[in-house]
């Protein structure tokens, strides 16, 4: 059964410093994707990462995808207050469906 | 504007009166889907549509029903609700499948008593 993690749970941080942020997933998949959300409000895409070695860049965040070590990190480049939000990665359950299975989420807060 | 619209955005009912809340896209995204959003334990698929009359169940399926006889809605069925479906339900769609970039609605906040 495909289970996937993030690490931190939890990150405060502040401005103007960099982190990563972990996504560890159990089987096999061939796609994998990163989403934010602000408190209160729905969800917005950030990221489709769909082979091995696939970075990703949009300001100062960038996603990466490992997949022999089943493995994608976001990370955060000289951060700023508006990061401040949750961030959830999600993966494919398998080649032959389109069920996503997601993490937990990292509650980012960044402060000055 | 492109977007995803859900309908109601709050919603208290009790238990066992059959309810529908609708999603509609106006982007001719052929993939939709619905999902659930739960304190501690994040989002779950609930049910996911590649294209009209194709639907598949996600992680979730149980205590839902879902239709897509058009391509722009696929509303989500609760026929007979319980105080365990009290959660935060998001929909999507993107282009042709989840390989694309993801659109969600404004989420539907709905409380079973």
């Amino acid at each position: 059964e495909l289970k996937v993690e993030q690490n931190p749970l939890f990150l405060s941080m502040q401005e103007g410093k960099n982190y990563t942020i972990y996504c560890n997933y159990s089987t096999t998949s061939d796609r994998l994707y990163w989403y934010r959300q602000d408190p209160g409000k729905s969800l917005e895409s950030l990221f489709v990462l769909l082979s091995n070695g696939a970075v990703k860049q949009e300001g100062r965040l960038m996603a990466s995808l490992d997949t022999k070590a089943r493995l994608s990190t976001l990370h955060i480049t000289a951060a700023v207050h508006d990061l401040s939000a949750t961030y959830f990665c999600a993966v494919g359950k398998s080649y032959n469906t389109d069920k996503l299975i997601f993490g937990t989420g990292t509650r980012l807060q960044v402060f000055p | 504007e492109a977007q995803v619209t859900q309908n109601p955005r709050y919603l208290i009912t009790v238990t066992g009166k059959k309810l529908t809340v609708t999603c509609s896209q106006n982007m001719n995204h052929e993939y939709m889907s619905w999902y659930r959003q739960d304190p501690g334990l994040g989002l779950r698929q609930i049910y996911y549509s590649m294209n009209v009359e194709v639907t598949d169940k996600g992680d979730v399926p149980e205590g839902y029903k879902v239709s897509r006889k058009e391509k722009r809605n696929f509303p989500l069925i609760l026929e007979s609700p319980s105080p365990n479906q009290t959660s935060l339900y998001f929909c999507a769609s993107s282009l042709y499948d989840s390989r694309q970039t993801a659109f969600f609605g404004q989420g539907t906040r709905l409380t079973v008593v």
